[in-house]
């Protein structure tokens, strides 16, 4: 078990750019979420799967933002178009079922400049 | 809806002291789970505990503890004899069935700053 691994750790880009951020779950995790936490506030809910299926995207994410997880292994986020407002760390988690063992990663500091 | 409130921006203690970290939340729902994460400079977000609703027996990991109390809505943390090690942001969390029973609902976060 090496915990929720996620890639790249930071990344700078210029506005108008697109970015692709990978989460690796813990492996035996059914449940996969991406929250953005950006600075000085807690996390905020993005979306969530459930094995291969998006069962909820927040309100938070406009139709620049998609999430994908093929297979229900890996997943990734997409932000097409970046704004300024994008810079965030965006972090994923994932868990059983049960909510057992909610563990997030170390997060992807995104910066748009 | 739910809510979580934590009062205390930041903190800032001597290495040995005892600390509270305040935790208040609101929810509808009879069940429901607490959770308290801390975030060291690093950003990761490092599980602490997590609470059903129906558990109310407080807990206690070596320098850790907890305080859940239903009658007031809140989930008190105390460290103590505090180490510099400790700094870090800590975030109290609910989730709760109304809507989702998967979505962390987090607090603002407390800093706690330990000194030598």
């Amino acid at each position: 078990d090496t915990g929720v691994s996620q890639d790249p750790r930071h990344k700078i880009t210029k506005r108008g750019q697109n970015v692709t951020f990978r989460c690796d779950p813990i492996s035996e995790h059914n449940r996969l979420y991406w929250y953005r936490q950006t600075l000085g506030q807690g996390p905020e809910f993005l979306t969530y799967f459930q094995n291969e299926a998006q069962l909820e995207k927040s309100r938070l994410l406009s139709d620049r933002f998609s999430a994908e997880r093929p297979k229900g292994s890996f997943s990734t986020l997409e932000i097409q178009r970046t704004e300024q407002g994008d810079s965030a760390m965006y972090l994923c988690a994932s868990s059983l079922l049960t909510l057992e063992g909610y563990t997030f990663g170390s997060g992807t500091r995104l910066t748009v400049v | 809806a739910q809510k979580v409130t934590q009062a205390q921006t930041e903190i800032s203690v001597v290495e040995k002291e005892d600390v509270t970290l305040d935790c208040v939340y609101e929810t509808r729902d009879t069940t429901y789970y607490l959770f308290w994460y801390k975030q060291p400079p690093s950003g990761e977000l490092v599980f602490l505990i997590r609470r059903n609703s129906f558990d109310e027996q407080n807990e206690i990991s070596g320098r850790y503890s907890w305080n859940f109390q239903k009658s007031t809505s809140s989930f008190n943390f105390t460290i103590t004899a505090s180490q510099v090690v400790d700094s870090a942001v800590y975030f109290c969390a609910l989730i709760d069935s109304g809507g989702s029973n998967y979505k962390l609902t987090f607090g603002k976060g407390t800093l706690l700053t330990v000194n030598p």
